[in-house]
């Protein structure tokens, strides 16, 4: 069965330095997100992508997080500097097209530990 | 401002009973909701989905009902299982496949 991969599982990082998540979404979709998902709430949208463009980045920190898709396929979020408040698991899904009655395939995550 | 809230962080239930985990939302304009389950160490999957023209949908052991009026959807679990135990969330959209998640009932069934 096809998942959505994600790298690594965990990384453990002091702040300022910066950090860097891979996901690679099921063959054939097109659709993208990252979300943060900080202890005792729910995920958070951070950054959608349609093949390689940028859908809704609106909650995003630009100032020290982005995200690229260059070839459509597979993703990079980063961060940079990270801080104490980034500490959270990171998720990536995705979907094979837009559209909120499209199912949004999850990968495991990666959880960030930020001291 | 938390727009789709669950208010019990945690359920336990015995295994052929009946699970019932709500949502309260407070965007009238959410149109489309849905449930996922989460397991540690994976991700979220989805689970079952209701779009506001509906009142329930069903697919086997498990419902969600929606009460437009009372801004309130649950999910049952019927018969629960030990498997059921996970994280559930709530989650819900407007016009956009963005989706608001609650912050997740901690489901445990035991024996």
């Amino acid at each position: 069965e096809a998942e959505v991969a994600q790298s690594p599982r965990y990384k453990i990082t002091e702040k300022s330095q910066a950090v860097a998540f891979w996901c690679d979404p099921i063959s054939g979709h097109a659709t993208l997100y990252w979300y943060r998902q900080i202890l005792g709430q729910g995920p958070e949208l951070l950054v959608q992508f349609q093949d390689e463009s940028v859908v809704d980045d609106s909650q995003l920190p630009k100032d020290r997080f982005s995200a690229e898709r260059l070839k459509g396929v597979d993703s990079t979020l980063k961060i940079q500097p990270a801080e104490l408040g980034d500490s959270a698991m990171y998720l990536c899904a995705s979907s094979h097209r837009s559209g909120r009655r499209v199912e949004q395939f999850f990968g495991p995550g990666t959880r960030l530990t930020v001291l | 401002d938390q727009q789709v809230k669950q208010n019990s962080p945690s359920l336990s239930v015995q295994e052929g009973r009946i699970s019932i985990l709500n949502c309260d939302y407070t965007n009238s304009m959410f149109d489309y909701f849905l449930w996922y389950k989460k397991y540690p160490a994976e991700g979220p999957t989805f689970l079952i989905s209701i779009s506001s023209i509906k009142d329930k949908n069903e697919d086997g052991r498990f419902t969600v009902f929606l009460n437009k009026s009372a801004k309130h959807l649950s999910l049952h679990i019927v018969p629960s299982q030990p498997g059921d135990s996970a994280v559930y969330f709530c989650a819900a959209s407007e016009d956009t496949d963005k989706l608001i998640f609650g912050t997740g009932t901690r489901l445990q069934v035991f024996p």
